[in-house]
């Protein structure tokens, strides 16, 4: 069964450094998405992406987060300079488009920032 | 209370019982799901239900939809020990920019042998 397939699992980070988290969505699928989880908190929308634009982002997407889609397969995170609190499970979804309305998540990444 | 808030916060059943976990929320809904994530585990979609149904099926699972009272519940029958899991709904509203899906706080469910 198609998966989305997300890298690292986990990663650890000094303050202030970058990272970039990568992601392969479904093959087929148009709406790519970020999504994350701070420990004991709700999931949250970050940004989505569509037609190799951001459709639509939170208040949490700022300056500091962009996303890429570099080729036909893969969809990148990348969170510069980063801070303590960006500490959190980051998750990939994918979906085929606005009409099931079905996201289908990757397993997450885990990104630690000492 | 904010955009999709689950209730009870925890629930431990014994296996062989149903458990039942409602959701609220505040905004008109294009559709409401429920995603299932084991400890530390992606999300797992399970069930959607469109704002024009009121019920829906699948194997075990039975959701209700109730939009005048902003309202959804979901029952999982005959529960076993891989059911524990936290449960979340997640809604969609009528925006133009795909399924961006606002969840809720969840529910810990724990099923016990």
């Amino acid at each position: 069964e198609p998966e989305v397939t997300q890298t690292p699992s986990h990663q650890v980070t000094q303050m202030g450094q970058e990272v970039i988290l990568r992601c392969v969505p479904i093959s087929n699928h148009l709406y790519f998405y970020w999504y994350r989880q701070i420990l004991g908190q709700k999931v949250e929308f970050l940004v989505s992406f569509y037609n190799n634009e951001i459709s639509e982002k939170s208040e949490i997407f700022d300056d500091q987060f962009s996303v890429e889609r570099p080729d036909g397969s893969n969809f990148t995170l990348k969170i510069r300079s980063t801070k303590l609190e960006d500490s959190a499970m980051y998750f990939c979804a994918s979906s085929v488009g606005v009409v099931s309305g079905e996201l289908f998540f990757g397993e997450g990444s885990r990104l630690t920032v000492l | 209370s904010q955009q999709g808030e689950e209730d009870p916060q925890a629930l431990s059943i014994q296996e062989g019982e149903n458990a039942t976990m409602n959701c609220s929320y505040k905004t008109s809904i294009n559709n409401l799901q429920w995603y299932r994530q084991n400890s530390g585990r992606g999300l797992v979609h399970l069930i959607l239900i469109r704002s024009n149904e009121r019920e829906k099926h699948s194997g075990r699972l039975r959701v209700t939809l109730d939009t005048s009272k902003k309202s959804s519940s979901l029952l999982i029958t005959a529960s076993r020990a891989a059911d524990t899991a936290s449960y979340f709904c997640a809604t969609i509203g009528f925006t133009g920019g795909g399924n961006k899906l606002t969840f809720g706080t969840g529910t810990q469910l724990k099923v016990e042998l």
